[in-house]
């Protein structure tokens, strides 16, 4: 099955900086690759997604982009505010559903 | 309908008791997921539905384990003689299409076994 590893665990930034956040995944046939942000004790929300056909994407402050070859795809946050801080997961779709990662949690200190 | 909705938020139960949990998708899904969620970890699948067929099972979900969706709407899952280990929170989500299409998820249901 599908395995996807997630860095950092933790990220901690000041206000205004930028956040990178770095995935890989095993299965070569994965096509489809969102990213959750969790606030505390809330539910994950889609913030951005990407699908194999595409290199990158962009969202306002939020970036995406995917490396097929490498098997692996990263979440760029620009301009960081601390209303940014939560978890964030990336995922893979494998055959027929998403396989998480262990998830990031991004700190931004005003 | 504003969203995924799940009942109970938290269950307190007693190790070898059954409970029972229900996800109410948002209206017009036809996809319906369940995951388990552990602290520090992401949410891990657990079963999906498309309409009522019940379609994957992870090798996570073992026989005291089970889940339906008999009108094509709302889901229950139930675990029947509760483990320390089954303490988790459990995410419903739902979708309009396959596992490439954005998946809602509800608010999900905390289960503490003592």
């Amino acid at each position: 099955g599908e395995n996807v590893e997630q860095h950092p665990s933790t990220l901690s930034v000041q206000e205004g900086d930028s956040a990178v956040i770095k995935c890989t995944y095993s299965d070569s046939a994965s096509n489809y690759f969102p990213w959750y942000k969790q606030e505390l004790g809330k539910r994950p929300q889609l913030i951005i997604d990407i699908r194999s056909n595409v290199g990158e994407k962009k969202d306002q402050r939020i970036a995406v982009t995917l490396n097929k070859t490498a098997k692996h795809f990263s979440l760029h946050i620009t301009e960081t505010q601390p209303e940014d801080s939560a978890v964030y997961f990336c995922a893979a779709r494998g055959y027929s559903t998403l396989t998480f990662g262990k998830g990031t949690m991004l700190l931004v200190s005003p | 309908d504003t969203g995924v909705s799940q009942d109970p938020r938290h269950k307190i139960t007693k190790r070898g008791q059954n409970v029972t949990f229900r996800c109410d998708p948002i209206s017009e899904h036809n996809r319906l997921y369940w995951y388990r969620q552990t602290l520090g970890q992401g949410p891990e699948f657990l079963t999906y539905f498309q309409n009522e067929a019940q379609l994957e099972k992870s090798r996570l979900l073992s026989d005291r384990f089970s889940a339906e969706r008999p009108k094509g709407s709302f889901s229950t899952l139930e675990i029947q003689r509760t483990e320390q280990g089954d303490s988790a929170m459990y995410l419903c989500a739902s979708s309009l299409g396959g596992a490439d299409h954005e998946q809602y998820f509800g608010p999900g249901t905390r289960l503490t076994v003592t």
